[in-house]
C-alpha cells in the first residue's frame, strides 16, 4: 500500500519563503513529483527527484531523502501568482510505473 | 504547444445513465491516465493504458470501465451513473520512458442527478 501525507492549508507573505513538506511510506519507490494546481486548473509539473538531495530550479528547490521517506518543496521569493494547491506524488513501481498523488497543501499567499 | 485535451468541460446527467468522457493528446505519449479529484481525497487513479488496446486497474476502478482503441485516445466509461461519481476527472499522457512525467487534461467537471 501506500501512504503520502502533506499539510492540508499554508498561508505565507508576499516575499517570504515558505517550505512545504511531503511523508511518504510506498512499497516500489521510484522517484517522488511536485505539481502546482491553480484554482479550477489542470495539475502543472514543477520538479521530479529520484535521488537523494536538493534539486533547484529558479524560485523553486525540490528535496528528498529516500531513507527518510521525506520531501519539502521550497519556494521563495513568494508572489501573489504563487497561491495554489501543490501535489506531492510518489512514483510507485509495480510492474508499471504509477503515480500516487497526496492530497495537496493549499497555500495562500496575502500581500 | 502540447496538449492533452478533454470533450467536454462541464457535464450534467442523471442517475444511470451511461456516460463517456474523452481524452486525446496529440504528443504521441505511449502512457494515458483517469483520475478522479475529490476535496480532501486528492487525485485517485481509476484506470491507465500502456498501449494501444491494453488497460490496467488503478486504485479504484469500480464502476469504470475504459477504451484505448488509438493511441491519441483514451475513454472513460460510467456503465451506470451514480451519485457518487460526481467529480473532477482529469486525463492525463506521459512517455514510456523517463522520468514519466504527467501532461494533464483540463479536466471534465461531471455533476450525476
Amino acid at each position: 500500500g501506500q501512504n503520502i501525507d502533506q499539510p492540508t492549508e499554508m498561508t505565507a507573505t508576499e516575499g517570504a519563503i515558505v517550505q512545504i513538506n511531503c511523508t511518504y511510506q510506498t512499497s516500489g519507490f521510484n522517484g517522488l513529483f511536485w505539481y502546482q494546481q491553480h484554482a479550477g486548473e489542470a495539475p502543472t509539473f514543477l520538479s521530479y527527484n529520484v535521488l537523494d538531495g536538493l534539486e533547484e530550479k529558479g524560485r523553486f528547490s525540490s528535496f528528498l531523502s529516500r531513507s527518510k521517506g521525506y520531501s519539502y518543496l521550497l519556494l521563495k521569493e513568494l508572489q501573489m501568482k504563487d497561491s495554489a494547491s501543490y501535489l506531492c506524488a510518489v512514483v510507485q513501481d509495480t510492474g508499471f510505473q504509477k503515480l500516487v498523488f497526496g492530497t495537496g497543501t493549499r497555500l495562500l499567499v496575502s500581500p | 504547444d502540447v496538449k492533452v485535451t478533454q470533450s467536454s468541460r462541464y457535464l450534467v446527467k442523471r442517475t444511470g445513465e451511461k456516460v463517456f468522457l474523452e481524452c486525446v493528446q496529440d504528443m504521441d505519449h505511449e502512457n494515458m491516465f483517469w483520475y478522479r479529484q475529490d476535496p480532501g481525497l486528492g487525485l485517485r487513479l481509476i484506470y491507465f493504458s500502456y498501449d494501444v488496446k491494453m488497460k490496467e486497474k488503478g486504485d479504484i476502478p469500480e464502476g469504470y470501465s475504459v477504451s484505448r482503441e488509438k493511441k491519441e485516445r483514451f475513454s472513460l466509461i460510467l456503465e451506470s451513473a451514480s451519485t457518487n461519481q460526481t467529480s473532477m476527472y482529469l486525463c492525463a499522457s506521459s512517455q514510456a520512458v523517463g522520468a514519466n512525467v504527467l501532461t494533464f487534461g483540463a479536466g471534465s467537471r461531471l455533476t450525476v442527478l
